[in-house]
């Protein structure tokens, strides 16, 4: 079976600019998660969704949003980049994302706002 | 707000000793779970170890287990006869039970394991 898929793998852009990062979950598996792994803030929670619905936001701003498709696969987006948005992006799946269920995560999208 | 902290930025070890990694939490929630996820540098968090907090006895999983003293909200992870490969980050997480859907980390230790 496949493991969670992210693309880019890197990813460099401008202040201003808009970025979209790609996520393609383990066959099988409805719920993606994201989060933002930074030095400084380490690992936040972004959002959560299963069978195409947001389930759970964490506590960023509307810059941040993102989509999931009716095969799972995810997006999300962040408009207007600003530096501070340079981090890792990783994305996780699983089948329902039930409290005890392991989360398979992907190997994450480095983006640099320049 | 639940927190999780992780006292030791950084931990080394001897290959084939005994090492154990701290976390702290903090919630006033009965149901939730404790888990402890590895980092290495191709930057896929792997899960190592779950822990039920319902659940009185600690988790084990082969060389790694752990210390869960739930009344102190203390969650260690134990790495028995260490190996070059347990070289990672390593993060332990919070989840509240029911329809939560997000996991809280703490913000990592990293471990470095010595030949």
């Amino acid at each position: 079976k496949a493991g969670v898929t992210q693309t880019p793998r890197y990813l460099i852009k401008t202040r201003g600019q808009q970025v979209t990062l790609s996520c393609s979950p383990i066959s099988g598996h409805r719920s993606v998660s994201w989060y933002q792994q930074t030095p400084g803030q380490g690992l936040q929670f972004l959002f959560e969704y299963f069978s195409e619905t947001q389930r759970n936001k964490g506590n960023f701003p509307g810059r941040f949003s993102g989509r999931q498709f009716s095969n799972s696969r995810s997006e999300m987006n962040v408009s207007t980049l600003e530096l501070g948005d340079s981090a890792l992006y990783l994305c996780a799946s699983s089948p329902q994302n039930l409290p005890n269920e392991k989360l398979f995560f992907g190997s994450g999208t480095q983006l640099s706002v320049l | 707000a639940q927190t999780v902290t992780q006292s030791q930025p950084e931990m080394s070890v001897q290959e084939a000793e005994t090492v154990t990694l701290s976390c702290t939490y903090d919630t006033s929630e009965s149901d939730y779970y404790l888990f402890w996820y590895k980092q290495p540098p191709s930057r896929q968090m792997i899960l190592v170890i779950r822990q039920e907090a319902y659940k009185q006895q600690n988790a084990t999983e082969n060389r790694f287990s752990v210390n869960f003293q739930k009344a102190a909200k203390s969650f260690s992870l134990k790495i028995s006869d260490s190996q070059l490969g347990d070289a990672a980050m390593y993060f332990c997480a919070y989840r509240r039970g029911g329809s939560n859907y997000k996991l809280t980390f703490g913000k990592g230790t990293l471990l470095t394991v010595n030949p």
